[in-house]
């Protein structure tokens, strides 16, 4: 069975400072990986994805993201935070290999950009 | 705004009964997907349908039933509702089962008193 676990369920960080928001993930086959982020009141919007390639991949509003399979880590990123990026953050595998797609979800991480 | 439209956005319902939510999924999508997001249990897939047929089951309750039209919308049915149920419920669809981008809705929030 695939799980995530993303350390902290929230983080606080000055505008203009690094995010950095942790996930770790299990799985028994190649995962691929999401992260998607919750505005309040507002459904899931994919941030990025890893499935197969490039492990540093680049996704909207600046964030990235890289697979370290040999750390089974998927950890975001976002060189300097805006208030904008204050949200709820979910990581999420899904399993590459028996076709069916249905994504499991971290707890979340609620992020606060302080001014 | 993803395309995925979900109605209604709110339901407050009394405990004991039933309820249906529906979905619809973007234009081209064939394959719909339930989750149910609550405090205590946090994002949990629930079920998903692929062009009407039943694709994959979750954590979905025997109380919860889901179809999905020849039209591609979605339904989800909740009955004998127990406090317990009150949560937010997504639908996401995709264009394929194996096509690992979904595009979620907004959702609809469910409260049983």
């Amino acid at each position: 069975a695939q799980s995530v676990t993303q350390l902290g369920s929230h983080v606080s960080v000055s505008e203009g400072a690094l995010v950095l928001l942790r996930c770790n993930y299990s799985s028994s086959v190649p995962p691929y990986l999401f992260w998607y982020v919750q505005y309040p009141n507002q459904g899931l919007q994919l941030l990025l994805k890893y499935t197969t390639g490039a492990t540093l991949v680049k996704g909207i509003n600046g964030f990235e993201a890289e697979f370290k399979k040999s750390e089974t880590s998927f950890h975001l990123t976002k060189p300097s935070a805006h208030m904008s990026d204050a949200a709820e953050y979910f990581c999420a595998v899904s399993d590459s290999l028996s076709g069916n797609t249905p994504l499991v979800f971290g707890k979340g991480t609620r992020l606060s950009v302080i001014a | 705004d993803s395309g995925v439209t979900q109605t209604p956005k709110h339901l407050i319902t009394a405990t004991g009964q039933r309820v249906t939510l529906r979905c619809s999924p973007r234009s081209g999508d064939l394959s719909v997907y339930w989750y149910q997001q609550s405090l205590d249990q946090g994002l949990q897939f629930l079920i998903q349908y692929y062009n009407g047929e039943e694709r994959a089951k979750g954590n979905i309750l025997e109380r919860f039933s889901a179809q999905q039209f020849p039209d591609l919308h979605s339904e989800l049915n909740l009955s004998s509702l127990e406090l317990g149920d009150s949560a937010l419920y997504f639908c996401a669809s995709s264009v394929d089962p194996l096509t690992y981008e979904q595009y979620f809705g907004p959702g609809t929030r469910l409260t049983v008193t």
